[in-house]
């Protein structure tokens, strides 16, 4: 399964938009991007995901550059409620799909 | 409301007493996995069913069991707990193939031996 790496955090200031990288240059073909968000000690949430076009939902959007070698996602308009950990994660839909590794995440800091 | 409902939220026990986390999904979802959470690790994945009777390890399943017998239920039971294994658990489940919904995963369980 395909790694990725993360910076360990990161500041926004409220109403400006947030965008948080991440790197998977060993991404296979059949791999998607999935980013989850876990507020305090709590479930990770599902934000969004993408295989090879830009997405976007009410949550975020998604920047898949053309190697998919990375990502980024956008929080348009922080908030301080999303001031959380994030997570990038690659998902297989078959091959590398069983075992998936979130690492540490980035914390996000979203300041008043 | 689809939902993974893990019991018990906290819990505190004695090394060597023999506990079970349960987990439970009722979305139907053929992929459940177990995952703990420790300060600067990450989420590490324990174990993971691809569907009923199917289960393989993760990175971190020393000292851990899971059983699938039923589709819905995927609980993990340590056998002999031990202080190393305090941590905060998460169970996930998704559908197989995903079709990019992605994991759902449950509120949690804070396990504490001493």
């Amino acid at each position: 399964d395909a790694k990725t790496t993360q910076p360990t955090s990161m500041d926004c200031a409220e109403g400006r938009a947030a965008n948080l990288p991440c790197n998977h240059s060993t991404i296979s073909g059949n791999e998607y991007v999935y980013w989850y968000r876990q507020i305090h000690s709590q479930g990770p949430q599902y934000i969004i995901h993408g295989l090879k076009n830009n997405e976007t939902n009410e949550m975020a959007s998604l920047i898949i550059t053309e190697d998919r070698k990375s990502s980024t996602l956008i929080l348009p308009h922080a908030t301080l409620r999303d001031t959380a950990v994030y997570y990038c994660i690659v998902r297989g839909v078959s091959g590398g799909y069983q075992k998936v590794t979130f690492g540490t995440g980035t914390k996000l800091q979203v300041i008043p | 409301e689809a939902q993974v409902t893990q019991n018990p939220r906290y819990l505190i026990t004695v090394t060597g007493k023999k506990l079970t986390v349960t987990c439970s999904q009722n979305m139907n979802h053929e992929y459940m996995s177990w995952y703990r959470q420790d300060p600067g690790l990450g989420l590490r994945q324990i174990y993971y069913s691809m569907n009923v009777e199917v289960t393989d390890k993760g990175d971190v399943p020393e000292g851990y069991k899971v059983s699938r017998k039923e589709k819905r239920n995927f609980p993990l039971i340590l056998e002999s707990p031990s202080p190393n294994q305090t941590s905060l658990y998460f169970c996930a489940s998704s559908l197989y193939p995903d079709r990019g919904r992605g994991y759902t995963f449950g509120s949690g369980t804070r396990l504490t031996v001493v």
